[in-house]
């Protein structure tokens, strides 16, 4: 989507390595979020930022973490990767108090962990 | 806590047919809705949103969708289904006071036979 981009597209990675997902966004939102899809269960919030250096869990945030040094840049990292994480991650960006209110998604990446 | 459901996974219409897509959600506080498309093998993009003012709501693709307060339902409608309205949808609730943190349904298959 126009204004948030993903990378990379598809990876595949061994058990145990560690992994970095990033989205990059040219919208000045100040909100960012990663959320992973998986059959079943709809999209669950791994993390999420609220500016610059602020951050905060989601609901599935366990052997996830996050970093934003930039307002462009939020990071994803699987600190030791797990077949169970095997997932696609979607980066979304919002103005949640401003129109249009909802999210903007990026086009995800497709991780396999083998 | 705030919550979504789907409750059905699949909805199968013929072509030029109205269609409906249900949801209902749980949230303390004012809801904010919202409903997004996935075609295959892309990102969720943004159809509509219920933040507030009138009940009926309409979004892109002709698609439209009902606030029901006393039902705590947000339904997606379309008057007449096209085939390449075939995606996956899905709906999210927020409140107005948790940095724009949204939760999505599981999402409901709709496929359009022509």
């Amino acid at each position: 989507d126009a204004g948030i981009t993903q990378s990379p597209r598809h990876k595949v990675t061994e058990t145990g390595t560690p992994v970095t997902l990033r989205c990059h966004q040219t919208e000045n939102h100040r909100y960012m979020y990663w959320y992973r899809q998986d059959p079943g269960h709809g999209l669950r919030l791994i993390h999420y930022s609220y500016g610059v250096k602020d951050t905060d869990k989601g609901e599935v945030s366990d052997g996830y973490s996050v970093s934003r040094s930039k307002t462009e840049d939020f990071l994803l990292t699987l600190e030791s990767a797990t077949s169970s994480q095997t997932s696609v991650y979607f980066c979304a960006i919002s103005e949640p108090y401003q129109s249009p209110y909802g999210y903007t998604f990026g086009s995800g990446t497709r991780l396999t962990v083998v | 806590a705030q919550s979504v459901a789907q409750p059905e996974d699949q909805v199968n219409v013929a072509e030029g047919n109205p269609l409906t897509v249900k949801c209902t959600y749980s949230v303390s506080g004012n809801p904010y809705l919202f409903w997004y498309v996935q075609y295959p093998n892309r990102g969720l993009q943004f159809l509509l949103k219920y933040i507030t003012g009138d009940n009926l709501v309409k979004g892109s693709y002709g698609f439209e969708a009902e606030f029901n307060k006393s039902q705590t339902s947000f339904h997606l409608k379309k008057p007449s289904a096209l085939v390449s309205d075939s995606a996956l949808y899905f709906c999210a609730v927020r409140v107005d006071t948790n940095a724009g943190k949204s939760t999505f349904g599981d999402g409901t298959t709709l496929t359009v036979k022509p």
